[in-house]
């Protein structure tokens, strides 16, 4: 069973689309992390947020944390053949001392030129 | 970018042989995991370390064993390879916690093991 379920799993869209991706679970997380991949290479984290309801932008990604912490989205405006590649959101449970994250699945995004 | 890295990055073995994947870090960081990434699964752990000679189990640790007998080495062996490991893995390190026991983790570049 995943802990954290990302939806959808594939997106295939063309440059300068707007898109959402989703991370859910049933589950509280003290913190919700998002990482990106590209082929070859191991995750880089994009943000971390803690608080519930919190937004953070990084140029045309934006992050929320649900108001409950159990939930996060990444939404991407006007997309760029740069930012394909596979995202990973990841979560800290409450009362894991030890910094152990449980990932998602991951959402593998192509923008076409 | 973090000093992490990987060795082999590539390697085919038979079935029942053992494996050892090292991973060494010169970040000074205090925990250090070990993941594998398969389609459809993600990322799943596999043991992790929390400081010299300490280690423990992830979700997937069945098959698997590990060892950190300095700050900079965590090392992962598989004693009798299966066809279920061929696998990608990737070693991560992450320093001091922060806030809501947040630590952001660093990968390697992965290793790929295919067992035939």
């Amino acid at each position: 069973t995943q802990l954290l379920e990302q939806s959808p799993q594939f997106l295939s869209i063309q440059e300068g689309e707007n898109l959402t991706v989703y991370c859910n679970s049933s589950s509280v997380f003290s913190s919700l992390q998002w990482y990106r991949q590209e082929p070859g290479e191991g995750p880089v984290l994009l943000v971390t947020v803690v608080t519930g309801g919190e937004v953070k932008k990084l140029k045309r990604l934006t992050f929320q944390f649900g108001d409950a912490r159990k939930d996060s989205s990444l939404h991407i405006t006007a997309a760029q053949p740069g930012d394909t590649g596979l995202y990973l959101c990841a979560g800290a449970q409450r009362g894991s001392t030890l910094g152990r994250l449980y990932f998602g699945r991951g959402t593998q995004l192509t923008v076409w030129p | 970018d973090a000093g992490i890295t990987q060795s082999p990055r590539h390697k085919v073995t038979e079935t029942g042989t053992p494996v050892t994947l090292r991973c060494h870090q010169t970040e000074n960081h205090r925990y250090m995991y070990w993941y594998r990434q398969d389609p459809g699964h993600g990322l799943r752990l596999i043991h992790y370390s929390y400081g010299v000679k300490d280690t423990d189990k992830g979700e997937v640790s069945d098959g698997y064993s590990v060892s950190r007998s300095k700050t900079e080495d965590f090392l992962l062996t598989l004693e009798s390879a299966t066809s279920s490991q061929t696998s990608v893995y990737f070693c991560a390190i992450s320093g001091q916690l922060k806030r809501a026991n947040t630590g952001e983790l660093f990968f390697g570049e992965g290793s790929r093991l295919t067992v035939l």
